[in-house]
């Protein structure tokens, strides 16, 4: 099973609405990360966020993450049809060698 | 702006044969890793490397090798290739494994 996930599988919204993906992980960490992916390309970093930290922000994007409950959250406000793109979260297990991404959520963004 | 560079970005080979896959950064990151991407599993270490000479093995490295020469490049390799390897393949860099890592535009492999 998945180590880190994200929820739901996909979501549509119009220009100007907001939209949230959710991350659940299974391990202790040090930080999580958000990245987003469009087609065609290499996924980029959003936000990274970590242990300490409950919330973070980055223009219109803003992270939150709950260590008791081990999730995340990847809010996105007045959405515009560039932000149409795969989201993955990524854990960095302790004692890890390396990131975890998840599966991914689907978010498509229409005029 | 950190930059990753791959090649070739579109690879057709055949079932036996050898595939070397390519990667650069211009970031002087100590770490890079390789993964592939496939619908339904996200992405996936395959190999990984701390630095020039170092190399590791990832969560499914069957079946591939990586070589790292330099600082600046870090290569995949599939001796025998075969179709279960038809994916698509991202190179990242990164300071450390807490940090941000930058990933290439990927490479898509066909094997047939």
């Amino acid at each position: 099973s998945q180590l880190a996930e994200e929820n739901p599988w996909a979501l549509s919204v119009h220009e100007g609405e907001s939209v949230t993906v959710n991350c659940s992980y299974k391990t202790s960490i040090t930080a999580l990360q958000w990245y987003r992916q469009k087609s065609g390309e290499g996924p980029a970093q959003l936000i990274l966020i970590r242990s300490n930290e409950r919330e973070k922000r980055n223009g219109r994007l803003r992270a939150t993450l709950d260590t008791s409950s081990q999730s995340s959250s990847l809010s996105i406000t007045a959405t515009r049809c560039e932000d149409t793109a795969v989201y993955f979260c990524a854990t960095d297990e302790e004692g890890g060698r390396a990131l975890i991404f998840g599966t991914g959520t689907t978010v498509s963004v229409s005029p | 702006e950190a930059a990753v560079t791959q090649s070739p970005r579109n690879k057709v080979a055949v079932t036996g044969g050898k595939v070397t896959l390519s990667c650069n950064q211009t970031n002087n990151h100590n770490n890079m890793y390789w993964y592939r991407q496939d619908t339904g599993h996200g992405l996936r270490l395959i190999h990984y490397s701390y630095g020039a000479g170092s190399t590791e093995k990832g969560d499914i490295p069957d079946g591939y090798k990586a070589s790292r020469p330099s600082q600046e490049n870090f290569s995949l390799i599939l001796e025998l290739a075969t179709p279960s390897q038809t994916s698509v393949y991202f190179c990242a860099s990164g300071e450390g494994r807490q940090d941000t890592q930058y990933f290439g535009p990927g490479t898509r492999l066909l094997v047939l």
